[in-house]
């Protein structure tokens, strides 16, 4: 049982480059989130999907772009990278609302 | 939105020390998680925890939902135990807000 699954691990953009990060979880879940951290920061909600077919916007949208694909793989699209998108993403899934949330393991995003 | 304090930010240990990491929200909720994440990164639930006590070995948590805030007790502290502690509390929204956490070093 995989859980929540990111791809890449790692990934080094120029600015204005554009990227996707890749989750897929395996728990049958409705809901999925996507997350940035930034050190002292904690974690701030980019987009979020309560269900297959709805997202919405979270508290840092600005930048991304989100397409839940089907009940299992959640997206996320830089179009332009800039510096200040440079952070660790982690996607999330719960079975449904704000309950217990699993984690990827997270992607390392470097923009020079 | 709901704003959620952490307290303390940084916290050094003795390994069999105890510890208490407290969380203060600012409105009602219906959700609030602690969360560990380790020294790699990875994030773990530790308690799903709106109201009331709840255990697992030497962790436990307890909020008091009417009082708007949260304790996670760590006991007999280990090295593993190091890391960012983490509380995550959702209102009647889909939108959880974490906290900025509680870095823990426990020394051998």
């Amino acid at each position: 049982n995989a859980g929540v699954t990111q791809t890449p691990k790692f990934q080094v953009l120029k600015t204005g480059q554009s990227m996707t990060l890749q989750c897929a979880q395996d728990m049958n879940h409705n809901s999925m989130y996507w997350y940035r951290q930034d050190p002292g920061m904690g974690l701030r909600l980019i987009y979020y999907s309560a269900s297959e077919g709805t997202t919405d916007k979270g508290e840092v949208p600005n930048g991304y772009n989100v397409s839940r694909l089907n009940k299992r793989e959640f997206s996320l699209r830089l179009e332009s990278a800039a510096p200040s998108q440079t952070s660790v993403y982690f996607c999330a899934s719960s079975a449904g609302g704000v309950n217990i949330q699993y984690f990827g393991a997270g992607t390392r995003l470097s923009v020079l | 939105g709901i704003q959620v304090e952490q307290s303390p930010p940084d916290l050094i240990l003795q390994e069999g020390a105890n510890s208490t990491l407290r969380c203060n929200f600012s409105d009602s909720v219906n959700n609030l998680q602690w969360f560990h994440q380790n020294p790699w990164g990875q994030l773990i639930n530790l308690f799903y925890i709106p109201s009331g006590t709840k255990q697992n070995g030497r962790l436990s948590a307890t909020t008091v939902a009417t009082e708007r805030y949260s304790l996670l007790y760590i006991s007999s502290s280990q090295t593993t135990d190091s890391g960012v502690y983490f509380c995550a509390v959702g209102g009647g929204s889909y939108i959880p807000t974490f906290g900025r956490g509680t870095s823990l070093i426990v020394h051998p």
